[in-house]
């Protein structure tokens, strides 16, 4: 079983949908990065977080660092969006070296 | 300020060759992570450096691999004697601290022959 669990592991949405992607891990964390990564591409930072909310745009990000859950919300989703959405825990200590989940693929239609 | 900047971008080696993968990292930024992407799988952490010092390496394989980060130039990860399994995308990440805002490169996509 794998430290760091997403759910779904594909999505596909309708573009406008608001969309969820869950991550929970079992390790004890201080923080969580979610990252997206597009086919072919590199990985682009979207939110680093160790309690409560972050919002950025469109993208909000939530922790509940003792429920040990996170999850990614995209609002009024767009076709632009479709990637790979990976969720990556900070397993204590203060550095970057972090346990990845297996990636959620979203693929958003027009 | 470019940002994190890995060369090559692609890399095809022959079986027992050397594969040498750089990686600068964003202005003013001291530490770097590398990480692999196997084919089909998830990223792993290998290498935590910061200049002229390795600060963890834990998830570096025990043969064939090596890492630096000199006081000058980019941090090079090194493989020796490429196997087939070495085949994947090593990503390159910079942060201004160790810990927190995190860059990634776009990655180096090594195959093996």
């Amino acid at each position: 079983k794998n430290e760091v669990e997403q759910s779904p592991q594909n999505l596909t949405a309708q573009e406008g949908e608001f969309i969820t992607i869950n991550c929970s891990y079992s390790v004890g964390i201080s923080a969580l990065h979610w990252l997206q990564q597009h086919p072919g591409g590199g990985i682009v930072s979207l939110f680093m977080l160790s309690s409560g909310k972050k919002k950025h745009g469109r993208l909000i990000a939530t922790i509940n660092i003792q429920e040990k859950h996170s999850s990614l919300h995209i609002t009024a989703s767009h076709p632009r969006d479709s990637a790979v959405y990976i969720c990556a825990a900070i397993n204590g200590g203060a550095t970057n070296k972090l346990i990845f989940g297996t990636g959620t693929l979203l693929a958003v239609q027009p | 300020n470019a940002g994190v900047m890995q060369n090559p971008r692609h890399l095809v080696r022959r079986r027992g060759q050397e594969a040498r993968l750089r990686c600068s990292p964003m202005k003013g930024h001291s530490h770097v992570y590398w990480y692999r992407q196997l084919p089909e799988e998830g990223l792993k952490f290998m290498v935590y450096l910061q200049k002229e010092n390795i600060i963890d390496e834990s998830g570096m394989p025990k043969e064939r691999f090596s890492a630096e980060f000199p006081k000058e130039g980019p941090s090079i990860l090194r493989i020796q004697q490429v196997v087939r399994g070495d085949s994947a995308a090593y990503f390159c990440a910079s942060s201004p601290l160790g810990y927190g805002e995190l860059f990634f490169g776009e990655g180096s996509r090594l195959t093996v022959l």
